[in-house]
C-alpha cells in the first residue's frame, strides 16, 4: 500500500518569508499524482498544486510550487512570501494509477508569524 | 459557482439513530467521494463511485452506505450510528480519477 509521510508536524514562518513543507512517498506505482491541500481553522480542503509523475517541471501555482525529486520520492510544498492567511493545515496526498483514492499524510500545521 | 456543497453542515445523533449526509455537485463530474477526518489524520476514503449508479468500498466502509442514483448527488447512510463514527465527513469530486478532488465544506457529526 501506499504510503505518505509529512515528518514536520508543526512549522513557523516569518510574514514575508519562503517555507518549505515536506512529503515523501513510498510506491512502486510507475505512473501516479501527488496533490497538496490547505485546510484553514475553518475546516474546507483546498485544493492548491498538483504533479503527474511524468511531468518533466516542477508544478507552480502563484505563490505555490511543488519541489519534486523522483528519485528520492518526495514532492515538498514551497510557499514563497508567507502571508498571515496560510496559516492552516497543509496535507499532502497519492493518487496511482490504478487507484480511485487520494491516499493522505498526516498533515503539517503551518503558523506565520507577523 | 456552488461546487460541491454538503448538507447538513451540523448534526448530533444518539447512538442506533440513522441519518443520511447528502452531497451534490455541478461541475459534471463523473466521480465522486465520501472521507473522514478524524483528529491527528488526513483523510480517509469511505466509499466512492465511479458514475452514476456505481459504488465502490474505500479504505473504511464498514458501518456506511452510499448511494449515487444521479450523477450530480452522492448520499451516505448510517444505518445504526455509533460513537466510533464521530467525525467530520467531506464529500468530494473529479472529473477523473488522478485529478484534484474538489471538496465540500464538511458535515460534523457527533455521535452520543
Amino acid at each position: 500500500a501506499q504510503k505518505i509521510t509529512q515528518t514536520q508536524p508543526g512549522m513557523f514562518v516569518q510574514e514575508k518569508e519562503a517555507v518549505t513543507l515536506d512529503c515523501t512517498y513510498d510506491t512502486s506505482d510507475p505512473s501516479y499524482g501527488l496533490f497538496w491541500y490547505k485546510q484553514p481553522s475553518s475546516g474546507e480542503m483546498i485544493f492548491l498544486i498538483y504533479q503527474g509523475s511524468y511531468d518533466q517541471q516542477n508544478a507552480t501555482e502563484g505563490r505555490y510550487s511543488l519541489n519534486f525529486q523522483k528519485a528520492r520520492k518526495s514532492a515538498n510544498l514551497v510557499i514563497s512570501a508567507s502571508q498571515l492567511g496560510d496559516s492552516a493545515m497543509y496535507f499532502c496526498a497519492y493518487s496511482g494509477a490504478g487507484s480511485y483514492q487520494l491516499t493522505f499524510g498526516k498533515g503539517t500545521k503551518l503558523s506565520v508569524i507577523p | 459557482n456552488a461546487g460541491v456543497t454538503q448538507t447538513p453542515k451540523f448534526r448530533v445523533l444518539k447512538t442506533g439513530q440513522s441519518m443520511t449526509l447528502l452531497c451534490a455537485q455541478d461541475m459534471n463530474h463523473e466521480y465522486m467521494y465520501w472521507y473522514r477526518q478524524d483528529p491527528g489524520m488526513g483523510l480517509r476514503l469511505i466509499h466512492y463511485s465511479v458514475g452514476e449508479g456505481t459504488t465502490a468500498k474505500g479504505e473504511v466502509p464498514d458501518g456506511y452506505n452510499v448511494s449515487r442514483l444521479k450523477k450530480q448527488n452522492f448520499l451516505l447512510g448510517l444505518e445504526s450510528a455509533a460513537p466510533s463514527q464521530t467525525s467530520v465527513y467531506f464529500c468530494a469530486s473529479s472529473y477523473s480519477h488522478n485529478q484534484p478532488q474538489h471538496f465540500g465544506d464538511g458535515t460534523r457529526l457527533s455521535i452520543l
